[in-house]
């Protein structure tokens, strides 16, 4: 059975540095895209980004506005991927979650989605 | 970010069957590309619900159903139940934005 566990959010000042994990476990994690999106309290999902599988490359695709300020990285030998995240804002305030993406054509879809894990940026 | 509209809330008594919209545009959903849905019960994370329009992966009631036509989408679900009360996303790919675009959310209450 896919699973997905995120974890390192927490609270992080503005203008701080954070990394999240997303371990996998059931399947490996090099040859699958995995996707990073986001939730705000009280709001809808943002697709934050992705890396792709090994066999697609590994390149990696970030929504636009976030793009150099998130960073998605890939361990394939701990089964885990990462976002870094730096110069955070309190708009990034938000639930993180990593997805497992399902290649179909030149796109994907999300088949299984971790837990989350809650990014709050306060002083 | 979201170029995908549906509406905030929608209800239904149990058993009756209700239905979510999803209003794209010409640089997504009316470009072709397919709409995917997913389920997302309170305080929990989303659930892969509906995929390529309308297939159901393993596991999902055959209550729930979708399809597509145009730049737009529809997400149904007939016998509505209790345990259906969750918030929907569509999804898709905006070709303009660049960016993998969600819905903005339908709430779904059974009264």
């Amino acid at each position: 059975e896919v699973h997905l566990v995120e974890s390192g959010g927490g609270l992080v000042q503005p203008g701080r540095s954070l990394r999240l994990s997303c371990a996998g476990s059931g399947f490996t994690l090099a040859d699958y895209t995995m996707t990073w999106v986001r939730q705000a309290p009280g709001t809808g999902l943002e697709w934050v980004g992705f890396i792709r599988g090994k066999p697609y490359g590994g390149t990696t695709e970030y929504a636009p506005s976030l793009k150099g300020s998130f960073r998605i990285s890939r361990d394939d030998s701990k089964n885990t991927a990462y976002l870094q995240m730096n110069s955070l804002k309190t708009a990034d305030t938000a639930v993180y979650y990593c997805a497992r993406g399902y290649l179909t054509g030149d796109l994907y879809f999300f088949d299984s989605w971790g837990q989350g894990t809650l990014v709050t940026v306060s002083s | 970010q979201s170029g995908l509209t549906q509406p905030p809330s929608v209800s239904g008594a149990p058993g009756q069957r209700v239905t979510i919209s999803c209003t794209g545009t010409s640089s997504n959903i009316g470009t072709g590309y397919d709409v995917h849905w997913y389920q997302q019960l309170p305080g929990k994370a989303p659930k892969l619900l509906i995929f390529h329009n309308n297939n159901r992966p393993s596991g999902v009631p055959d209550r729930f159903s979708g399809s597509k036509s145009g730049a737009s989408a529809s997400l149904a679900i007939t016998g509505l139940q209790a345990e259906d009360e969750a918030d929907y996303y569509c999804q898709s790919y905006d070709t303009s934005l660049s960016v993998y675009v969600f819905g903005t959310g339908t709430k779904v209450t059974v009264l």
